[in-house]
């Protein structure tokens, strides 16, 4: 089955020891995302590829860096992670030439910042 | 979240229906979404319904929606406890291609009770 994979699905890091979260894809949709969701809070966006395009949200901190290497596969950096980057980190794509732009989730990857 | 709105709690009995709502605030959004998430898992697109329609029907869920008042609702039939979830309705918004986002609610909490 087509899907959306994140690796790993629970991530425990120190403070300040950069972390790096997997996403891949296989779909073949041309833009990936990252988002970020606390605890009872909506997903925020940090970040998303069109392509190759990189998009930058203006409220992202520069502590988090993005990659994408191929179609198929994403990776979000956290250089320098703190206490308060603990949270669930979801990766969705989607297809704008579906036309109705609706975004297919991973399912997540929790990191802990000890 | 600010500009899609949702009432944060919903208690229903097993086999009633649950109806969710949800209110947003720009009128040139082409589609509304609803997602579903399970306690530590990634979003599910439920459905989605494009901003011509009034309404949208797939086997449980029926999508309503009031252009001229913004107002969008999620009717879930004979609710089951497989479906108490955090529900998010989120507008698509943007240019076409790279630029399109979605804008997400807080998300409502649905408890279903035996």
């Amino acid at each position: 089955d087509a899907m959306v994979i994140q690796n790993p699905r629970y991530q425990v890091t120190q403070f300040g020891k950069p972390v790096t979260l997997s996403c891949s894809q296989t779909l073949n949709h041309n833009v990936m995302y990252w988002y970020q969701q606390k605890s009872s809070q909506a997903p925020k966006l940090l970040f998303h590829y069109y392509d190759k395009d990189f998009n930058n949200e203006a409220d992202t901190p520069d502590n988090f860096q993005s990659r994408r290497p191929n179609t198929s596969f994403c990776f979000l950096d956290i250089r320098s992670p703190g206490l308060g980057d603990a949270a669930m980190y979801l990766c969705a794509t989607s297809s704008p030439g579906a036309g109705s732009y609706e975004q297919y989730f991973g399912p997540g990857t929790r990191l802990t910042v000890t | 979240g600010e500009d899609v709105e949702q009432s944060l709690f919903l208690s229903v009995r097993e086999g009633d229906s649950s109806v969710i709502n949800c209110t947003y605030t720009d009128s040139s959004s082409t589609y509304l979404y609803w997602y579903k998430q399970e306690p530590g898992a990634g979003l599910q697109l439920l459905t989605y319904i494009f901003s011509n329609m009034d309404m949208k029907q797939d086997q449980r869920l029926t999508v309503l929606l009031n252009k001229k008042d913004k107002h969008l609702s999620l009717r879930i039939a004979d609710t089951q406890t497989g479906d108490s979830a955090i529900y998010f309705c989120a507008e698509s918004r943007g240019n076409a291609g790279n630029n399109r986002k979605l804008i997400w609610g807080l998300g409502t909490s649905l408890a279903v009770n035996p």
